[in-house]
């Protein structure tokens, strides 16, 4: 079965500080994995996509990492900001058959940055 | 550019109404996607279509939801009638291929009673 699990549920750190949300997916065939940021009340935004030539991918003060023999990525925020307040979503597509992808979201992680 | 556009963004209504969303994806993109997001959970695939067809509809409770994408351009998500377990946020996204990049409405979240 085709599965993105995350870790942890939710987390809540100090402003300025550094934090890392985990991944596990068992998607196959996997041809990149995606994260993205969702403010509470609005739509998911692409943060990074990452393909399977990839192990490290920044995006300002997000990085993310990936494992593609363990299945497993990461997202890491620097210098936490209070607007990093959010559920942070890794996505991973799988091959559906007739030349098409679909996309298998996790529950995601809800970040809490308090000053 | 503007984004993907949906409307309405609130809507309340009682159990076994009728209700409908619209959507206007980027320009330009072929693949558009309904989701619906529970609260504290992923997004979860109703119905994508390529252009105007309707390419992965397993998901979709075919018994009270429809949609339609004429034209291949924006789309309408209807639910009739509503139940209370159908309140959720209905999220729309657009890709320039189905391999591409998503990106979403802000959503539409309703409300049965």
């Amino acid at each position: 079965k085709n599965q993105v699990e995350q870790s942890p549920q939710s987390l809540i750190i100090l402003e300025g500080k550094n934090c890392t949300l985990q991944c596990n997916y068992t998607v196959s065939p996997f041809s990149n994995l995606r994260w993205y940021k969702q403010d509470t009340g609005r739509g998911p935004v692409s943060l990074t996509i990452m393909t399977f030539s990839e192990n490290t991918k920044s995006n300002g003060r997000y990085t993310a990492t990936l494992d593609a023999d363990t299945k497993q990525s990461s997202l890491h925020i620097t210098a936490s900001q209070l607007s990093d307040s959010a559920s942070y979503i890794c996505v991973a597509p799988f091959y559906s058959g007739a030349g098409s992808y679909q996309l298998t979201f996790g529950k995601g992680t809800k970040l809490s940055v308090i000053p | 550019e503007a984004g993907v556009v949906q409307s309405p963004r609130y809507k309340i209504i009682e159990k076994k109404q009728p209700v409908a969303f619209w959507c206007n994806p980027i320009s330009g993109h072929n693949t558009l996607y309904w989701y619906r997001q529970n609260l504290g959970q992923g997004p979860e695939l109703l119905i994508r279509y390529e252009n105007e067809e309707a390419v992965d509809d397993s998901q979709l409770p075919k018994d009270r939801f429809s949609a339609e994408r004429l034209k291949g351009v924006d789309s309408t998500l209807k639910i009739q009638p509503a139940e209370l377990g159908d309140s959720a946020v209905y999220l729309c996204a657009s890709s320039l291929l189905n391999t591409g990049e998503l990106f979403f409405g802000e959503g539409s979240r309703l409300t049965v009673l």
